[in-house]
């Protein structure tokens, strides 16, 4: 059955340091990866998306995402923290034979300087 | 360009009621997205309308249905309300289906629905 795990209900950086918010799924077919962000008081946000072809993807203020078919894994990075990044994240997944989009639970990153 | 409105922002209805929230897309967005937010069960994908026709489901019951017009917005309607359909209701537009190619999606500032 098509799921997506954020394994962690938390992450703690420090401003300046690299983060990487974690994100796995299950789904059968290809996957359409998403990743969005939830700041405080201002609405969901789209941040990036994968669908096929390079594994590095490019989203909104300077955030990335890995997808690693062979782990399962899409997880969400950025070179360098910025407090203004602390936020609710959201993975999910798109299952095309499905047509269901599942989210993962959330994580919240709290970047401190 | 204007952004994505959601009407009513707040809205207030007893159980057994029925209630219908409206989104306004991005103008030339064809696609419309729904999600319920709640603090229990997190975010959670209703439907996706794409020129008029609903191309994706989540799992939600009958009592949750939506249409798009020809001009793109579209309307979500519940009926026969619970409790637990107290929740924070977004919508979001597109350019393409959320199985399409790369686009950016366009929330709405949501509709917070309290069933009493």
């Amino acid at each position: 059955a098509q799921s997506v795990a954020q394994p962690e209900d938390q992450v703690n950086v420090a401003e300046g340091n690299p983060l990487t918010v974690k994100c796995t799924y299950s789904v059968s077919g290809n996957p359409y990866l998403f990743w969005y962000v939830q700041y405080p008081n201002r609405g969901l946000q789209f941040l990036l998306k994968y669908i096929t072809g390079d594994n590095l993807v490019k989203g909104s203020y300077g955030f990335e995402a890995e997808f690693n078919k062979s782990q399962t894994s899409f997880h969400l990075k950025k070179p360098s923290a910025l407090v203004s990044d602390s936020a609710l994240y959201f993975c999910a997944v798109f299952e095309g034979n499905t047509g269901k989009l599942i989210f993962g639970q959330g994580t919240t990153l709290q970047v401190k300087p | 360009k204007a952004g994505v409105t959601q009407t009513p922002r707040y809205l207030i209805k007893t159980r057994g009621q029925q209630v219908t929230l409206s989104c306004s897309p991005i103008s030339g967005h064809r696609s419309v997205s729904w999600y319920q937010q709640t603090p229990g069960q997190g975010l959670q994908f209703l439907f996706e309308y794409f020129s008029e026709t609903q191309r994706n489901k989540g799992n939600f019951p009958g009592r949750f249905s939506g249409r798009q017009f020809s001009n793109s917005r579209s309307e979500m309607n519940v009926s026969t309300l619970e409790l637990g359909d107290s929740a924070l209701y977004l919508c979001a537009s597109s350019s393409r289906q959320l199985a399409g190619g790369q686009e950016t999606q366009y929330f709405g500032p949501g509709t917070r629905l309290l069933v009493l």
